[in-house]
């Protein structure tokens, strides 16, 4: 059973405020990620990490960026909401090595900028 | 660049046999995933191929040809609780083993 965790589930926020998207893992993972996906739409990666002090910019561009302090914590952060930023935001991690590199994914926060 | 192509919407009825196909192209080719996700819910891993051939896990089977791009998902004596959407994703190694992702196939399963 993965345990890879996000919070909050659900968010409706006005445009313009600031926002942290939480996302944590207890399998001691190094690599970390964070996907977008709209409804009916691929997932598309915006961020990812491989270890403490590592972020990268993912394939999809986003206005959010990524901190990686700890291991096991992973957050994003939107400076200012917009409703172009309404989207699903999924977490992920894996085992860092090998070219086996199942991803346990997050339960997802649901964004709604109005 | 890369391009995953998969059926946007399959039906099936339960105890029935249904078969997802997938085609890709890619370059740092490393693998392909099967992931299962439920309307609201996150993915979880069901299958991974990185050699060509047939791997059967349970009720579900995933197949890869890398010469072709191709690969399929195989889901028998299919159960009301298999609808949900099914994810192909590619493997690629550019220096950090990422994943691509289709659009999925939702799959309805009807008594």
């Amino acid at each position: 059973e993965a345990d890879i965790y996000q919070t909050p589930r659900y968010l409706v926020i006005g445009t313009g405020k600031k926002i942290t998207l939480e996302c944590s893992q207890t399998m001691g993972h190094d690599k970390m990620y964070w996907y977008q996906q709209d409804p009916g739409m691929e997932l598309h990666l915006i961020h990812y990490s491989y270890g403490v002090n590592s972020t990268e910019k993912g394939d999809l561009s986003s206005e959010s960026t990524v901190s990686r302090i700890r291991t096991e914590h992973f957050p994003l952060t939107l400076e200012s909401a917009r409703p172009s930023h309404t989207s699903q935001y999924l977490c992920a991690s894996s085992e860092r090595g090998g070219p086996y590199n199942e991803q346990f994914f997050g339960p997802g926060t649901r964004l709604t900028v109005l | 660049g890369q391009n995953i192509d998969q059926p946007t919407e399959m039906t099936a009825t339960e105890g029935a046999i249904v078969q997802i196909n997938c085609t890709y192209q890619t370059s740092g080719f490393n693998g392909l995933f099967w992931y299962q996700q439920h309307a609201g819910e996150a993915p979880t891993f069901l299958s991974y191929n990185v050699l060509d051939g047939l791997e059967e896990k349970g009720r579900f089977s995933s197949f890869l040809s890398r010469s072709k791009g191709y690969s399929y998902l195989l889901l028998k004596e299919l159960q009301m609780k298999d609808s949900a959407s099914y994810l192909c994703a590619v493997g690629r190694n550019t220096g950090f083993q990422k994943l691509v992702f289709g659009t999925g196939t939702r799959l309805l399963v009807s008594p």
